[in-house]
């Protein structure tokens, strides 16, 4: 079964300055996406960012960008120029192509955001 | 606003009651997903519908959990005899099936908070 671990429960960061979040996952697939989903205080989950497993190249949004280590299984999340909106829970997620497509998700990462 | 909505937001119930959850997901959207998020973790796959077919169940889905999605629009998660442990909060989530090597994003909903006291 598909592993993912997020071993810090909570990091904070001064406004505009940057943060990397890290995750590790455990599988013996070939096909599969990687994910960091935001949860914020008492709203709905929202996608960040998304990386298949096929591509090298790392992905990217705005102010989001990851590092994708295949080989260390390490799939880890730079925010850049934080902003107060960014303090949330922040998830990592894996998804096996094919069939369910369910999420496994890590723990989860309380992400603090001081002005 | 047409995002994935779930009702009630809240329910607090007592031990050995039913409840049922309902979720309403984006209209084009022929994948329904449930999870159930504890307190301190991050969300476990509870149960997924393809149209209006139940594909797979997780192991936690116990046989006092149901979930339909009648005509494979809205679906609702029915728990019989609620016990203390089923308190958290039940999320649901939709998105497109799969195409050829794309995975579309699942989009979730606010939740149903559960309280069994």
């Amino acid at each position: 079964a598909q592993t993912v671990t997020q071993s810090q429960p909570e990091m904070s960061v001064q406004e505009a300055e940057t943060v990397t979040l890290s995750c590790t996952y455990d599988t013996s697939e070939s096909d599969y996406y990687l994910f960091w989903y935001k949860q914020p205080p008492s709203r709905q989950m929202i996608l960040v960012i998304r990386q298949e497993a096929y591509k090298q190249q790392n992905a990217t949004e705005n102010r989001f960008s990851v590092n994708f280590q295949k080989a260390a299984k390490s799939f880890s999340l730079k925010i850049s120029d934080s902003q107060l909106g960014d303090a949330a829970m922040y998830f990592c997620a894996y998804l096996t192509q094919g069939g369910s497509e369910k999420l496994v998700f890590g723990k989860g990462m309380k992400l603090t955001v001081n002005p | 606003d047409t995002g994935v909505s779930q009702n009630p937001r809240h329910k607090i119930t007592k031990r050995g009651q039913n409840v049922t959850f309902r979720c309403d997901p984006i209209s084009e959207h022929n994948r329904l997903y449930w999870y159930r998020q504890t307190l301190g973790q991050g969300p476990e796959f509870l149960t997924y519908f393809q149209n209006e077919a139940q594909l797979e169940k997780s192991r936690l889905l116990s046989d006092r959990f149901s979930a339909e999605r009648p005509k494979g629009s809205f679906s609702t998660l029915e728990i019989q005899r609620t016990e203390q442990g089923d308190s958290a909060m039940y999320l649901c989530a939709s998105s497109l099936s799969p195409v050829d090597r794309m995975t579309y994003e699942q989009y979730f909903g606010p939740g149903t908070r559960l309280t069994v006291t």
